[in-house]
């Protein structure tokens, strides 16, 4: 389809590794949000990027996350020495431009549970 | 204080009811406000968009006060289907960050 690809839907991994969750925007959207919900709580916002400007990282809950947007397209948010409370779901949204009225279009989300 | 607050619920709402509920935000610079619907284990979906003048969508209606810094979304004539976590949107500015409240959770009831 034409919406916002994530991969792997949902993925189990044992503390202490490293995991890449993937994510693919709507074809022309310049903006590329991450956000991750844990179970029960609201959307908190990770890193977004806006066409080849350097991303906002701010959201960033410690340095063992980061991402990278390749080309402008494609995505990747990686957590390295993954922790259990990074347990949560992992969403991604695109959006034409960062402007008061595009809205933003989100994927299925990546579930990500640590053992 | 949180950037965007909202009452998190749950609403219990008898089906065909009205039901209204607001979200406050604290930057009184924010120039864009959303409010989203996200059903359980499932991603956020765009509602409806809030205007200065207030806006209405079928049975959907948003405000938005700049002066104490709310917006509301009321529900008219309630489904089932209505039930699910609403989510308040806002944005500062063009180019930055969308920040979203805790979410609104109404439960529609026969």
């Amino acid at each position: 389809g034409a919406g916002v690809s994530q991969s792997p839907s949902n993925k189990v991994t044992e503390k202490g590794k490293d995991v890449e969750l993937r994510c693919d925007p709507i074809s022309g959207h310049t903006a590329l949000y991450w956000y991750r919900q844990s179970l029960g709580q609201g959307l908190e916002f990770l890193i977004y990027f806006q066409g080849n400007s350097a991303p906002d990282k701010s959201g960033l809950p410690s340095d063992r996350f980061s991402a990278e947007r390749t080309g402008g397209s494609v995505s990747t948010l990686t957590i390295q020495r993954t922790q259990q409370e990074d347990s949560a779901v992992y969403l991604c949204a695109s959006s034409l431009v960062i402007a008061g009225d595009q809205p933003q279009h989100f994927g299925d989300g990546t579930r990500l549970s640590i053992l | 204080r949180k950037e965007v607050e909202q009452d998190p619920g749950p609403f219990n709402v008898p089906e065909g009811a009205t039901v209204a509920f607001n979200c406050t935000y604290s930057n009184s610079a924010s120039q864009s406000f959303f409010w989203y619907r996200q059903d359980c284990r499932k991603e956020p979906k765009l509602l409806m968009s809030v205007y200065s003048s207030g806006n209405e969508d079928g049975r959907f209606t948003a405000q938005l006060n700049r002066a104490s810094q709310y917006i509301s979304l009321l529900i008219r004539d309630s489904k089932l289907s209505d039930s699910a976590t609403y989510l308040c949107v806002v944005i500062k500015a063009a180019g930055n960050k969308l920040t979203f409240g805790g979410g609104t959770r109404v439960l529609v009831k026969p």
